[in-house]
């Protein structure tokens, strides 16, 4: 079975500040991994994705995530939040096994940037 | 991009009732489709995974006869939700898989509100 773990409910962090949400996962073989954003009442919103390279994967809106193999994490940070970037996000993981793409969210966490 | 949309994205509801969600993938074809439901500061829990020409299957725990599931084409699938009660009131997203393992492209979600 797959699981994925978002250790904090909810991420503080002034505007301009670099920013940080934490993830690890667990997964039979190699591991996809993505982190997702949800603004309220919206559906979810495509970041960034990992399947295989660089374990540092850029994505959209200057968001990036590490992919740390020995840790089975990947954290996803920015540089210098915005308060735009306020939302919730989401951490997933799947894999390819069989070809059958279920993928398993991790229980989100609010990030809130404070002005 | 690859474009999925959900039909209606706002349904309230009577107790007792039955209520059809649509979920279209917009420019590509899509022989499996998954069914999420989020409550309220909660992730998403996969519900089943639509499968075209063929039966949906479903998570444990979650009633087929309750969530009915129809893939009736390459681009569409549909939920409905029969007898519906106030306690299946929740946020319910589909999403499509881009293909291999690269993850999904999900729909803005159909908030559903049972009185």
């Amino acid at each position: 079975a797959q699981s994925v773990a978002q250790p904090e409910d909810q991420v503080n962090v002034a505007e301009g500040n670099p920013l940080t949400v934490k993830c690890t996962y667990s997964v039979s073989g190699n591991p996809y991994l993505f982190w997702y954003v949800q603004y309220p009442n919206r559906g979810l919103q495509f970041l960034l994705k990992y399947i295989t390279g660089d374990n540092l994967v850029k994505g959209s809106y200057g968001f990036e995530a590490e992919f740390n193999k020995s840790q089975t994490s990947f954290h996803l940070k920015k540089p210098s939040a915005l308060v735009s970037d306020s939302a919730l996000y989401f951490c997933a993981v799947s894999s390819n096994s069989g070809g059958y793409q279920k993928v398993t969210f991790g229980t989100g966490t609010k990030l809130q940037v404070i002005p | 991009g690859a474009v999925v949309s959900q039909h209606p994205s706002w349904v309230i509801c009577k107790s007792g009732t039955s209520v059809k969600i649509e979920c279209r993938s917009l420019d590509f074809q899509a022989t499996t489709m998954f069914w999420y439901r989020q409550f309220p500061k909660q992730s998403l829990m996969l519900m089943a995974t639509s499968n075209e020409g063929s039966k949906a299957t479903y998570e444990q725990g979650v009633e087929k006869d309750k969530f009915l599931i129809n893939h009736a084409s390459l681009t569409l699938s549909t939920l409905t939700v029969t007898s519906a009660h106030p306690e299946d009131s929740s946020f319910y997203i589909c999403s499509a898989p881009t293909g291999g393992g690269r993850g999904q492209f999900f729909g803005p979600g159909t908030r559903l509100t049972v009185l």
